[in-house]
């Protein structure tokens, strides 16, 4: 079974700071997908990130990092230097491939990220 | 570069109505999925198309539930008779390729009173 583990519910910070949002995930497929999805208040889920099983290097995308560790089964991301617009809920997710090369996404709880100036 | 549509954006209805709710995928995405949230949690997985054979269903989908894709395009969600436990946000997602990103929709929100 495919599960998903995000601890911390919510997090606040201050404009300019780092913060790091921790997934934890379980499963037994030797090849799969992680992703990251921002919901903002507005509902829309919004693609961030995916990454292979197999490829462990890490990522960096403007402000946002990436590090992936399968020896932990973890799958963190980080955000430097905060900004308020960065408010949201932040979901990662663990995907199957479906029959036909779908994806069955199981997504962690969440985590709510609070910006303030 | 029109996203995923959804229709309607809020549905409120009294228990024991049918609702139904429309999505429109991105227009070259072949893949399309439901998936259901709730309050506080992420979203859950539903059903899914690869053009108009629906090849996935949840346990979750109760007999009241019914999802098609007639042609392959737009896709319709289906509750009969619904319960105050359906009241959630359904969510539609499309995608095009093998192990592609899923790109959802606003969303309907489902309120049964």
């Amino acid at each position: 079974a495919q599960k998903v583990t995000q601890a911390q519910t919510e997090i606040s910070v201050v404009e300019k700071e780092d913060v790091t949002l921790d997934c934890v995930y379980e499963t037994r497929d030797t090849t799969y997908y992680l992703f990251w999805y921002k919901q903002p208040p507005s509902g829309e889920l919004v693609f961030l990130i995916r990454r292979n099983s197999f490829d462990e290097q890490n990522e960096i995308s403007g402000r946002y990092s990436w590090n992936f560790q399968k020896s932990t089964s973890s799958f963190n991301f980080t955000i430097t230097a905060s900004q308020v617009v960065d408010s949201a809920v932040y979901f990662c997710a663990l995907s199957v491939v479906l029959t036909g090369g779908g994806n069955k996404l199981t997504f962690g709880t969440g985590t709510q990220l609070k910006v303030e100036l | 570069d029109t996203g995923v549509s959804q229709d309607p954006r809020h549905k409120i209805t009294k228990r024991g109505q049918n609702v139904t709710f429309r999505c429109d995928p991105i227009s070259e995405h072949n893949r399309l999925y439901w998936y259901r949230q709730t309050l506080g949690q992420g979203p859950e997985f539903l059903t899914y198309f690869q053009n108009e054979a629906q090849l996935e269903k949840s346990r979750l989908l109760s007999d009241r539930f019914s999802a098609e894709r007639p042609k392959g395009s737009f896709s319709t969600l289906e509750i009969q008779r619904t319960e105050q436990g359906d009241s959630a946000m359904y969510l539609c997602a499309s995608s095009f390729g093998i192990n592609s990103p899923l790109h959802f929709g606003n969303g309907t929100r489902l309120t049964v009173t």
